[in-house]
């Protein structure tokens, strides 16, 4: 079946380090690609998507480029802060179903 | 509009008794969704409406579950008879026809079942 493969964390960063988390998917056809971040005390908040293949979502300084080849979507960041501690999603929704599935998540945590 | 709200955010009971919670999501979106997140993984898909039909149900929803959204607004999930395996966080989402034009989340009812 569908599903969704994240690195595991937590991931422990000093302020404005590069950020990379790794997710891959597996699904037939062409799903769409989410990451949400939940901060703490907070819902799920929707980051970013991709609908199709080599689409990039961008938002808040975070990018994600959807890669067929290589089945992936990694969360990147090129200068992380304190602010974005939080644990972090990667989820796919098949073409022919209307429900989310979710990684196990990725926590990250950004020190001063 | 303040979101998807959902009550109670913390319920704790004695294994074998029913419990119900209930969501309010956000006022013009049709579809709901019901997810269960265990501690230390993602969230897993329970069952969803579109208004107040009943779509889809996972096979994670034993006969002890059953939800309802009885005017197309908003839903209750009921847990009858508690197992301790029920302990988990309850998320509710609502969004417009599909999920892929954003799902927004309430934060959750947190069940314990001691």
């Amino acid at each position: 079946g569908d599903s969704v493969t994240q690195m595991e964390g937590p991931v422990t960063l000093s302020e404005e380090a590069f950020l990379t988390i790794n997710c891959t998917y597996t699904a037939t056809g062409y799903p769409s690609l989410f990451w949400y971040v939940q901060y703490p005390g907070e819902g799920l908040q929707l980051l970013l998507k991709a609908t199709k293949a080599d689409d990039k979502g961008s938002n808040k300084g975070f990018e994600a480029t959807y890669r067929k080849e290589t089945t992936s979507f990694h969360l990147e960041k090129g200068s992380v802060q304190v602010s974005d501690s939080a644990v972090y999603f990667c989820a796919l929704l098949a073409h022919n179903t209307d429900k989310l599935i979710f990684g196990t998540g990725t926590r990250l945590q950004v020190f001063p | 509009d303040t979101g998807v709200s959902q009550n109670p955010r913390h319920k704790i009971t004695k294994r074998g008794q029913n419990v119900t919670f209930r969501c309010d999501p956000i006022s013009e979106h049709n579809r709901l969704y019901w997810y269960r997140q265990t501690l230390g993984q993602g969230p897993e898909f329970l069952t969803y409406f579109q208004n107040e039909a009943q779509l889809e149900k996972s096979r994670l929803l034993s006969d002890r579950f059953s939800a309802e959204r009885p005017k197309g607004s908003f839903s209750t999930l009921e847990i009858q008879r508690t197992e301790q395996g029920d302990s988990a966080m309850y998320l509710c989402a609502s969004s417009y026809t599909r999920a892929d034009t954003e799902a927004f989340f309430g934060q959750g009812t947190r069940l314990t079942v001691v």
